[in-house]
């Protein structure tokens, strides 16, 4: 099956900096979805990105599905934007989303 | 419009008891996901529905878990009875269906086993 695989596993920054955080998938895929889990538990959607680029305030994410990564970029980050970033990818031959193990971002005041 | 609703937010059982969870999908999607997750780690699918139709269950523990959609509409999954390692957040979702699978998640039910 599908490996999806995102780096850092840990991010410690102070307020105000920005970040690049990477999801590598090892075959074609149909969609991908960046999601924010914040330390509540909640899962938000932030971006469904199969390809190109998307921008949403201090947050964007681009997909280049032809060499099968996607990053996403956080500027000026906020302590809000502390919690778990995660990518998931849908597989083409099912509809079932293929998670990577996630990114632990800490904003530091 | 409202997002996706489960309830309860928080349950704490004793062993070998049962247990059931509620979702109420956002209005208008089709597909209905089921997902668990443990702490530190992602989501896990346990069950897929397209309308009233379970279309993947197969990381279903079907010994113990249940899981139903009749009108295709809301859904509730059961455990009976439940053990120490149920101890989790079991999290509902829902998307449009066909091509459209960009999922939208509830707040998740945190199910403690004692």
């Amino acid at each position: 099956g599908i490996q999806v695989e995102q780096s850092p596993p840990d991010l410690i920054l102070q307020e105000g900096a920005n970040s690049t955080l990477r999801c590598n998938f090892s075959d074609s895929v149909n969609n991908l979805q960046w999601f924010h889990q914040n330390p509540w538990g909640q899962l938000i959607n932030l971006f469904y990105i199969p390809s190109g680029t998307k921008q949403n305030g201090r947050l964007s994410a681009t997909t280049v599905a032809t060499e099968r990564y996607s990053l996403l970029y956080i500027s000026s980050s906020q302590t809000t934007d502390s919690g778990v970033y995660f990518c998931a990818v849908e597989g083409r031959s099912n509809y079932q989303l293929i998670w990577g193990a996630g990114t632990k971002l800490i904003i530091k005041p | 419009e409202a997002g996706v609703v489960q309830s309860p937010r928080y349950k704490i059982i004793e062993k070998k008891q049962p247990v059931a969870f509620w979702c109420n999908p956002i209005s208008g999607h089709n597909t209905l996901y089921w997902y668990l997750q443990n702490l530190g780690q992602g989501p896990e699918l346990l069950i897929r529905y397209e309308n009233e139709e379970a279309v993947d269950d197969s990381q279903l523990p079907k010994d113990r878990f249940s899981a139903e959609r009749l009108k295709g509409v809301d859904s509730t999954l059961k455990i009976q009875p439940a053990e120490l390692g149920d101890s989790a957040v079991y999290l509902c979702a829902s998307s449009l269906g066909g091509e459209n699978t960009e999922a939208f998640f509830g707040q998740g039910t945190r199910l403690t086993v004692v």
